[in-house]
Protein backbone atom coordinates (compact mmCIF):
# COMPACT_ATOMS: atom_id res chain seq x y z
CA UNK A 1 0.00 0.00 0.00
CA UNK A 2 1.01 3.64 -0.76
CA UNK A 3 1.84 5.49 2.41
CA UNK A 4 1.34 8.83 0.72
CA UNK A 5 -0.99 9.45 -1.91
CA UNK A 6 -1.46 12.39 -3.98
CA UNK A 7 -4.51 11.76 -6.09
CA UNK A 8 -4.38 14.77 -8.09
CA UNK A 9 -1.67 14.75 -11.35
CA UNK A 10 -2.27 18.07 -12.32
CA UNK A 11 -4.43 20.78 -10.87
CA UNK A 12 -5.23 24.26 -12.52
CA UNK A 13 -6.22 27.80 -10.78
CA UNK A 14 -6.07 31.27 -12.00
CA UNK A 15 -4.21 33.93 -10.59
CA UNK A 16 -5.19 35.40 -6.81
CA UNK A 17 -7.62 32.27 -6.46
CA UNK A 18 -6.85 30.10 -3.58
CA UNK A 19 -6.22 26.11 -4.56
CA UNK A 20 -5.93 23.32 -2.53
CA UNK A 21 -3.80 19.81 -3.21
CA UNK A 22 -4.87 16.81 -1.60
CA UNK A 23 -2.61 14.22 0.13
CA UNK A 24 -3.88 11.34 2.49
CA UNK A 25 -1.21 9.17 3.94
CA UNK A 26 -1.04 5.77 5.72
CA UNK A 27 0.87 4.90 9.27
CA UNK A 28 0.21 3.06 12.15
CA UNK A 29 3.33 4.90 14.09
CA UNK A 30 1.79 7.82 16.20
CA UNK A 31 4.51 9.51 16.16
CA UNK A 32 4.96 10.93 12.82
CA UNK A 33 5.39 14.74 10.73
CA UNK A 34 3.91 15.55 7.23
CA UNK A 35 6.11 17.81 4.83
CA UNK A 36 5.14 19.97 1.80
CA UNK A 37 7.70 20.50 -0.62
CA UNK A 38 7.90 22.98 -4.18
CA UNK A 39 9.65 21.59 -7.14
CA UNK A 40 9.64 24.37 -9.58
CA UNK A 41 10.80 23.47 -13.22
CA UNK A 42 14.21 24.19 -12.06
CA UNK A 43 14.37 21.12 -10.18
CA UNK A 44 15.13 21.88 -6.94
CA UNK A 45 13.07 21.07 -3.98
CA UNK A 46 11.96 23.91 -1.21
CA UNK A 47 10.54 23.32 1.82
CA UNK A 48 7.03 25.04 2.33
CA UNK A 49 5.89 23.52 5.40
CA UNK A 50 5.54 20.96 8.36
CA UNK A 51 2.90 19.39 10.40
CA UNK A 52 3.50 17.60 13.63
CA UNK A 53 1.13 14.50 13.84
CA UNK A 54 0.87 15.87 17.69
CA UNK A 55 0.30 19.79 16.99
CA UNK A 56 -3.43 20.70 17.61
CA UNK A 57 -3.36 23.40 14.93
CA UNK A 58 -3.05 23.58 11.27
CA UNK A 59 0.86 24.88 10.59
CA UNK A 60 0.41 28.11 8.48
CA UNK A 61 3.71 30.04 6.42
CA UNK A 62 2.87 33.12 4.62
CA UNK A 63 -0.07 31.99 1.79
CA UNK A 64 0.32 27.97 2.83
CA UNK A 65 -1.09 26.57 5.14
CA UNK A 66 -2.14 22.35 6.28
CA UNK A 67 -5.30 21.23 6.18
CA UNK A 68 -4.62 18.97 8.81
CA UNK A 69 -7.56 15.76 9.32
CA UNK A 70 -5.39 13.13 11.66
CA UNK A 71 -8.59 11.02 11.49
CA UNK A 72 -9.07 11.26 7.67
CA UNK A 73 -5.01 10.54 7.97
CA UNK A 74 -5.02 13.98 5.51
CA UNK A 75 -2.87 16.27 5.40
CA UNK A 76 -4.03 18.68 2.31
CA UNK A 77 -1.91 22.14 1.63
CA UNK A 78 -4.20 25.07 0.83
CA UNK A 79 -2.06 28.18 -1.36
CA UNK A 80 -3.78 31.29 -0.88
CA UNK A 81 -4.15 34.41 -3.34
CA UNK A 82 -2.01 31.94 -6.19
CA UNK A 83 0.55 33.46 -8.14
CA UNK A 84 2.10 32.65 -11.33
CA UNK A 85 5.66 31.89 -9.54
CA UNK A 86 3.33 29.30 -7.76
CA UNK A 87 3.03 27.19 -11.04
CA UNK A 88 5.60 23.84 -10.04
CA UNK A 89 5.50 20.48 -8.79
CA UNK A 90 3.98 19.71 -5.29
CA UNK A 91 5.14 16.91 -3.48
CA UNK A 92 4.05 15.71 -0.02
CA UNK A 93 6.24 13.83 2.10
CA UNK A 94 5.72 11.88 5.39
CA UNK A 95 8.10 11.34 8.36
CA UNK A 96 7.44 7.92 10.51
CA UNK A 97 8.84 7.96 14.20
CA UNK A 98 12.08 6.61 14.42
CA UNK A 99 12.30 5.83 18.28
CA UNK A 100 10.89 9.17 19.09
CA UNK A 101 13.62 11.25 16.94
CA UNK A 102 13.04 13.75 14.70
CA UNK A 103 15.25 12.37 11.82
CA UNK A 104 14.62 9.84 9.33
CA UNK A 105 13.68 9.03 5.77
CA UNK A 106 11.28 11.25 4.07
CA UNK A 107 8.68 8.80 1.81
CA UNK A 108 7.35 10.97 -0.97
CA UNK A 109 3.97 11.15 -2.86
CA UNK A 110 3.87 11.43 -6.90
CA UNK A 111 3.19 14.70 -6.94
CA UNK A 112 0.36 17.21 -8.36
CA UNK A 113 1.44 19.36 -10.93
CA UNK A 114 -0.21 22.64 -10.31
CA UNK A 115 -0.71 25.34 -13.04
CA UNK A 116 -1.46 29.05 -12.42
CA UNK A 117 -3.24 30.97 -14.90
CA UNK A 118 -3.32 34.30 -15.65
CA UNK B 1 20.45 31.85 4.54
CA UNK B 2 22.55 28.53 5.07
CA UNK B 3 21.75 26.15 2.20
CA UNK B 4 22.82 23.34 1.14
CA UNK B 5 24.94 22.79 -2.02
CA UNK B 6 26.02 20.41 -4.26
CA UNK B 7 28.91 19.30 -7.14
CA UNK B 8 28.58 18.82 -10.04
CA UNK B 9 24.89 19.91 -11.12
CA UNK B 10 25.13 17.83 -13.87
CA UNK B 11 27.34 14.75 -14.57
CA UNK B 12 27.78 12.65 -17.77
CA UNK B 13 29.36 9.34 -17.38
CA UNK B 14 29.81 6.16 -19.30
CA UNK B 15 27.87 2.57 -17.79
CA UNK B 16 30.79 1.02 -15.82
CA UNK B 17 32.76 4.15 -14.54
CA UNK B 18 32.59 5.25 -10.67
CA UNK B 19 30.77 8.77 -9.98
CA UNK B 20 31.09 11.03 -7.30
CA UNK B 21 28.61 13.32 -5.98
CA UNK B 22 29.38 15.69 -3.14
CA UNK B 23 27.21 17.90 -0.66
CA UNK B 24 27.67 20.42 1.67
CA UNK B 25 25.30 20.43 3.93
CA UNK B 26 24.18 23.26 6.41
CA UNK B 27 26.78 23.70 8.67
CA UNK B 28 25.78 22.75 12.28
CA UNK B 29 23.19 20.26 11.01
CA UNK B 30 23.71 16.71 12.00
CA UNK B 31 21.98 14.15 10.15
CA UNK B 32 22.26 13.70 6.43
CA UNK B 33 20.54 12.59 3.67
CA UNK B 34 20.66 11.46 -0.26
CA UNK B 35 17.51 11.05 -2.41
CA UNK B 36 17.36 10.24 -5.89
CA UNK B 37 14.26 11.27 -8.63
CA UNK B 38 14.09 9.15 -11.89
CA UNK B 39 12.50 11.83 -14.56
CA UNK B 40 8.97 11.91 -14.18
CA UNK B 41 8.77 9.87 -11.19
CA UNK B 42 8.65 10.43 -7.23
CA UNK B 43 11.77 11.26 -4.90
CA UNK B 44 12.82 8.15 -3.36
CA UNK B 45 15.32 7.43 -0.15
CA UNK B 46 18.75 6.16 -0.51
CA UNK B 47 20.09 6.66 2.79
CA UNK B 48 21.09 8.08 6.12
CA UNK B 49 23.91 9.56 7.65
CA UNK B 50 24.89 9.82 11.18
CA UNK B 51 27.56 10.19 13.57
CA UNK B 52 29.70 9.26 10.65
CA UNK B 53 28.04 5.73 9.99
CA UNK B 54 24.85 4.92 8.08
CA UNK B 55 21.48 5.16 10.27
CA UNK B 56 19.21 3.49 7.41
CA UNK B 57 19.44 2.79 3.83
CA UNK B 58 17.12 1.48 1.59
CA UNK B 59 16.75 -1.58 -0.47
CA UNK B 60 18.23 0.58 -3.72
CA UNK B 61 21.32 1.60 -2.09
CA UNK B 62 23.13 -1.68 -2.51
CA UNK B 63 27.01 -2.58 -2.62
CA UNK B 64 27.71 -0.24 -5.59
CA UNK B 65 26.59 2.92 -3.41
CA UNK B 66 28.73 4.16 -0.70
CA UNK B 67 28.41 7.52 1.55
CA UNK B 68 31.17 9.22 3.18
CA UNK B 69 31.97 12.43 5.42
CA UNK B 70 35.72 12.63 4.59
CA UNK B 71 35.99 15.95 6.40
CA UNK B 72 33.76 18.30 8.33
CA UNK B 73 32.13 19.91 5.94
CA UNK B 74 31.37 17.65 2.79
CA UNK B 75 29.30 14.46 2.49
CA UNK B 76 29.45 12.43 -0.72
CA UNK B 77 27.80 9.57 -2.50
CA UNK B 78 29.56 7.08 -5.09
CA UNK B 79 28.38 4.90 -7.53
CA UNK B 80 31.08 2.26 -8.06
CA UNK B 81 30.04 1.41 -10.93
CA UNK B 82 27.19 2.94 -12.66
CA UNK B 83 24.48 1.35 -14.81
CA UNK B 84 21.91 3.07 -17.22
CA UNK B 85 18.97 2.55 -14.54
CA UNK B 86 21.31 5.20 -12.10
CA UNK B 87 20.27 8.09 -14.46
CA UNK B 88 18.80 10.49 -12.41
CA UNK B 89 18.39 13.86 -10.25
CA UNK B 90 20.15 12.91 -6.49
CA UNK B 91 19.03 15.37 -4.15
CA UNK B 92 21.45 15.69 -0.68
CA UNK B 93 19.34 16.87 2.11
CA UNK B 94 20.23 17.67 6.28
CA UNK B 95 18.74 18.26 9.28
CA UNK B 96 19.63 19.44 12.66
CA UNK B 97 19.45 17.90 15.92
CA UNK B 98 15.75 18.45 16.83
CA UNK B 99 14.69 19.71 13.96
CA UNK B 100 12.16 18.48 11.56
CA UNK B 101 12.60 19.52 8.07
CA UNK B 102 14.97 18.40 5.84
CA UNK B 103 16.79 21.28 3.94
CA UNK B 104 17.54 20.18 0.42
CA UNK B 105 20.15 20.80 -2.46
CA UNK B 106 20.08 21.78 -5.38
CA UNK B 107 20.14 18.18 -7.04
CA UNK B 108 23.07 16.79 -9.22
CA UNK B 109 21.69 15.31 -12.75
CA UNK B 110 23.49 12.16 -13.43
CA UNK B 111 23.06 11.11 -16.88
CA UNK B 112 24.42 7.16 -17.38
CA UNK B 113 25.24 6.57 -21.12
Amino acid sequence: AQKITQTQPGMFVQEKEAVTLDCTYDTSDPSYGLFWYKQPSSGEMIFLIYQGSYDQQNATEGRYSLNFQKARKSANLVISASQLGDSAMYFCAMREGTGGTSYGKLTFGQGTILTVHP
Amino acid sequence: EPEVTQTPSHQVTQMGQEVILRCVPISNHLYFYWYRQILGQKVEFLVSFYNNEISEKSEIFDDQFSVERPDGSNFTLKIRSTKLEDSAMYFCASSDFGQETQYFGPGTRLLVL
